[in-house]
């Protein structure tokens, strides 16, 4: 069965500092990744996602993710935090081996920017 | 290009209603789903729709919530009759198979409906 564990409720950084916001996943096979954002009173937005190749993976809004297959982990990176980067976010996997496109999602880490 | 739209944004009724919540993929999308979103259990996956048709409906809480896909650009999630646990944010969302075998293009959200029950 797939799993995803957002192990943070909360991140505090402030603006300028670099910020993560961690993710471990669990899957039969081998998985898509995803990261969405999500604003008050707006649905998700998708930010990056991981199919294959390269580890490091670039998305929107200068964030980056770092798939580690060893230590099943999708952690989301900024080197530069900003106020208005502050909302709800969401990790989400996807079993490549079902085929299908049924997505589980994590918790929710909710980001504070701090000016 | 218009995204997925989704009506009513907000709807409050009395508990014992009829609640009809509507979706308007992303056109050339060939999948729909139906999530619900509450503090106490995040993100939950209803049902979802491959051209038209429901592929999974195991996340579907009880009898009392159903779906349809009349058509590639419209879909319903009713819940009759409503309770007051069924008080929540509603999203739909679409996306689309680039070839066979390949799911990895994200889902696109609409803004959702929040339902409130009284």
């Amino acid at each position: 069965a797939q799993s995803v564990a957002q192990p943070e409720d909360q991140v505090n950084v402030a603006e300028g500092n670099p910020l993560t916001v961690k993710c471990t996943y669990s899957v039969s096979g081998n998985p898509y990744l995803f990261w969405y954002v999500q604003y008050p009173n707006r649905g998700l937005q998708f930010l990056l996602k991981y199919i294959t190749g390269d580890n490091l993976v670039k998305g929107s809004y200068g964030f980056e993710a770092e798939f580690n297959k060893s230590q099943t982990s999708f952690h989301l990176k900024k080197p530069s935090a900003l106020v208005s980067d502050s909302a709800l976010y969401f990790c989400a996997v996807r079993d490549i081996g079902t085929g299908g496109f049924k997505t589980i999602f994590g918790a929710g880490t909710r980001l504070f920017v701090k000016a | 290009d218009a995204g997925v739209i989704q009506s009513p944004r907000h709807e409050v009724t009395e508990m014992g209603q009829e609640v009809t919540l509507r979706c308007k993929p992303i056109s050339g999308h060939d999948y729909l789903f139906w999530y619900r979103q509450t503090m106490m259990r995040g993100l939950e996956l209803l049902i979802y729709f491959n051209n038209n048709v429901p592929i999974d409906d195991s996340g579907m809480p009880e009898d009392r919530f159903s779906a349809k896909m009349p058509n590639a650009s419209f879909s319903t999630l009713k819940i009759q009759p409503s309770e007051p646990r069924d008080s929540a944010v509603y999203f739909c969302a679409s996306s689309f198979r680039v070839g066979v075998g390949l799911s990895n293009q994200p889902q696109h959200f609409g803004d959702g409906t929040r339902l409130s029950i009284l």
